[in-house]
């Protein structure tokens, strides 16, 4: 029982470059969520889809696009990489959005050099 | 004002005390509460929802005081594999946000 999948886990990138984060789920959760943290802060979210087909804003979006492929998977789109974007970014799902508990990915570690 | 404050410790406590920890938030309207428990360069895991009433899971008990607007979570009998950094959680109104707070690291001792 996978539960929520990222890929890749270690990433190095130049500024400027693009990447996608790519995340899978196989609880049929309807919810997903991408967040980031960074040291000596909580999780901040950076886009959320409360169910396949919807996609909205957290709180620090900018820099970022997201795709709800289907129900299973929700990836993480890095248009130009920049260093402030250098953090540990974490996918979660869960059966709803809000107090429903969120069941994370391993992480992938992001470095923007 | 953060909306979540916690002691980032680390509490470094000896095996088998007991051991607690509180999570203060600013938005008085907040309506879910949540521990969460990270180890080392893993992603957090739920360990336990909070209460109105207080609840307890084996060696943890979870504490909601709305009046001081704060949560605590409490340990007994402390074990190594309690090591990790707790997160306090709390949902701030209907909508789907989660707001984190950025954990206190607990550090037990043989």
């Amino acid at each position: 029982n996978a539960g929520v999948t990222q890929t890749p886990k270690f990433q190095v990138l130049k500024t400027g470059q693009s990447m996608t984060l790519q995340c899978a789920q196989d609880m049929n959760h309807n919810s997903m969520y991408w967040y980031r943290q960074d040291p000596g802060m909580g999780l901040r979210l950076i886009y959320y889809s409360a169910s396949e087909g919807t996609t909205d804003k957290g709180e620090v979006p900018n820099g970022y696009n997201v795709s709800r492929l289907n129900k299973r998977e929700f990836s993480l789109r890095l248009e130009s990489a920049a260093p402030s974007q250098t953090s540990v970014y974490f996918c979660a799902s869960s059966d709803r959005t809000g107090r429903w508990p969120q069941h994370f990915g391993d992480g992938t570690r992001l470095s923007i050099l | 004002r953060k909306e979540v404050e916690q002691d980032p410790g680390p509490f470094n406590v000896p095996e088998g005390a007991t051991v607690a920890f509180n999570c203060t938030y600013s938005n008085s309207a907040s309506q879910s509460f949540f521990w969460y428990r990270q180890d080392c360069r893993k992603e957090p895991k739920l360990l336990m929802s909070v209460y109105s009433s207080g609840n307890e899971d084996g060696r943890f008990t979870a504490q909601l005081n709305r009046a001081s607007q704060y949560i605590s979570l409490l340990i007994r009998d402390s074990k190594l594999s309690d090591s990790a950094t707790y997160l306090c959680v709390l949902q701030a109104d209907s909508n789907y946000q989660l707001i984190w707070g950025a954990g206190t690291k607990l550090i037990i001792k043989p």
